[in-house]
């Protein structure tokens, strides 16, 4: 059964770089019916779509974020990554690593998720 | 602010139905499809309906969607208290280029 699992640094300090890691397990990254992506959620809050990348390198991401962020997959680790910059207490969240399909674009595998906390 | 929207909550008692309404506009709701999720607060979502009406294996047919032009609607019947935790709708916004979630609604059986 494929799973997906968030790692990273639980605190990070404002202005600095976020960096998250997600890799799947139980499946192949490079399926061709998928994009891999992060999605967050602040404490309290609703969810928020961050970005989308296929293994063939098409990419989409959020327009509020796209200046700060950069979305990778490594196939041959099965590892999708979010690099996000300049970071503010606004990007305290838990951020969840999500499978969405090509088709109908609906995210039907979530991670765990991870919560980030931005405090110096 | 959330680019769709829902109830902040809705109630009901156990055994009857509820809807959960979520909002749009021309350029997400209304051309592309929609899905839901459901979340127990402290643990991560989990897809409940997609492409407006359909339900993943495994999820009973309490769980119901719609669609109509710019709103679509969450049905559950027969409300049981497990049913307790938070929905969220969400579809593809095509003038943003990003998906985009409603605010998340907290149902509550009473």
């Amino acid at each position: 059964q494929l799973q997906l699992q968030e790692s990273g640094p639980g605190l990070v300090k404002p202005s600095e770089t976020l960096s998250l890691t997600c890799t799947v397990s139980g499946g192949s990254i490079t399926s061709g019916d998928y994009y891999w992506g992060w999605i967050r959620q602040p404490p309290g809050n609703g969810l928020e779509w961050i970005a989308s990348m296929h293994y063939m390198e098409i990419t989409y991401r959020n327009p509020s974020l796209k200046s700060r962020l950069i979305i990778s997959i490594d196939t041959p680790t099965n590892q999708l990554s979010l690099r996000l910059s300049s970071v503010t207490a606004a990007d305290t969240a838990v951020y969840y690593c999500v499978r969405q399909t090509t088709g109908t674009l609906y995210f039907d595998l979530w991670g765990q998720g991870t919560l980030v906390t931005v405090s110096s | 602010q959330s680019v769709l929207t829902q109830p902040p909550s809705v109630s009901a008692t156990p055994g009857q139905k509820v809807t959960i309404s979520c909002s749009g506009s021309s350029s997400n709701i209304g051309i592309n499809y929609v899905s839901w999720y459901r979340q127990v607060p402290g643990t991560a979502p989990k897809l409940l309906i997609y492409d407006n009406n359909k339900r993943p294996s495994g999820i009973p047919d309490r769980f119901s969607g719609s669609k109509s032009g710019t709103s679509a609607t969450l049905g559950i019947t027969g409300l049981q208290t497990g049913d307790e935790a938070d929905y969220h709708c969400e579809t593809w916004d095509s003038s943003l280029g990003a998906a985009v979630f409603g605010g998340g609604t907290k149902l509550t059986v009473l």
